[in-house]
């Protein structure tokens, strides 16, 4: 395993600009999560691909996130118009399997902060 | 919604075992529990996961009651290396899918 890869590490905007976030997940996974963490809080959920298709996006912060995983490998998260109260830890997970029992492994994430 | 509850911190010497507790009291039929550990500026890190009863790998046991409601996470002879915070994760189920850590717990460990 070469481990789940964040790209970039950190990111330093000016509030109103587009951000994208790169996740690449273990090789032979089929499911891929995206969180966020803010300061002294644990990962919250945002949504999770299996393979290409994103099956749960419901807990995506607002219309200005969204995801996407186009060939099933890697992945992307857009947030569009950021705001202060983006500024948090984005961190992508990958798992085996399709059941979602398998255990979930972690990036070191990105570091948003919005200036 | 299966929600976490833990303490919010713990200080323990080093070469003690350290028991950590979590609830998850609406926890659903086909959710597992897993167990993380994580430090600053990390990513978590996968300690150990189980569904019911006794599970045990080489850092650590995990303790499951028979109603689900709650979990233990055991760390035998705890090092100062272990110092971090400590989040359970209830959810993947078949249907919904979503997952929840909760506030986790600071581990605190003293020479």
């Amino acid at each position: 395993d070469t481990g789940v890869s964040q790209d970039p590490r950190h990111k330093i905007t000016k509030r109103g600009q587009n951000v994208t976030f790169r996740c690449d997940p273990i090789s032979e996974h089929n499911r891929l999560y995206w969180y966020r963490q803010t300061l002294g809080q644990g990962p919250e959920f945002l949504t999770y691909f299996q393979n290409e298709a994103q099956l749960e996006k419901s807990r995506l912060l607002s219309d200005r996130f969204s995801a996407e995983r186009p060939k099933g490998s890697f992945s992307t998260l857009e947030i569009q118009r950021t705001e202060q109260g983006d500024s948090a830890m984005y961190l992508c997970a990958s798992s085996r399997g399709s059941s979602g029992n398998q255990p979930q492994h972690f990036g070191d994430g990105t570091r948003l902060s919005i200036l | 919604l299966a929600k976490t509850t833990q303490p919010i911190s713990m200080d323990s010497y080093e070469g003690q075992e350290v028991n950590i507790t979590c609830s998850h009291n609406n926890i659903a039929t086909n959710d597992y529990i897993t167990w993380y550990q994580q430090f600053p500026s990390q990513g978590p890190r996968f300690i150990i996961q189980g569904y019911k009863t006794k599970v045990t790998n080489e850092v650590a046991s995990l303790f499951i009651p028979a109603d689900r409601k709650s979990s233990t996470l055991s760390l035998p002879r705890v090092s100062l290396s272990d110092t971090a915070v400590y989040y359970c994760l209830v959810g993947g189920t078949n249907t919904g899918n979503q997952f929840y850590f909760g506030t986790g717990t600071s581990l605190t460990v003293i020479p």
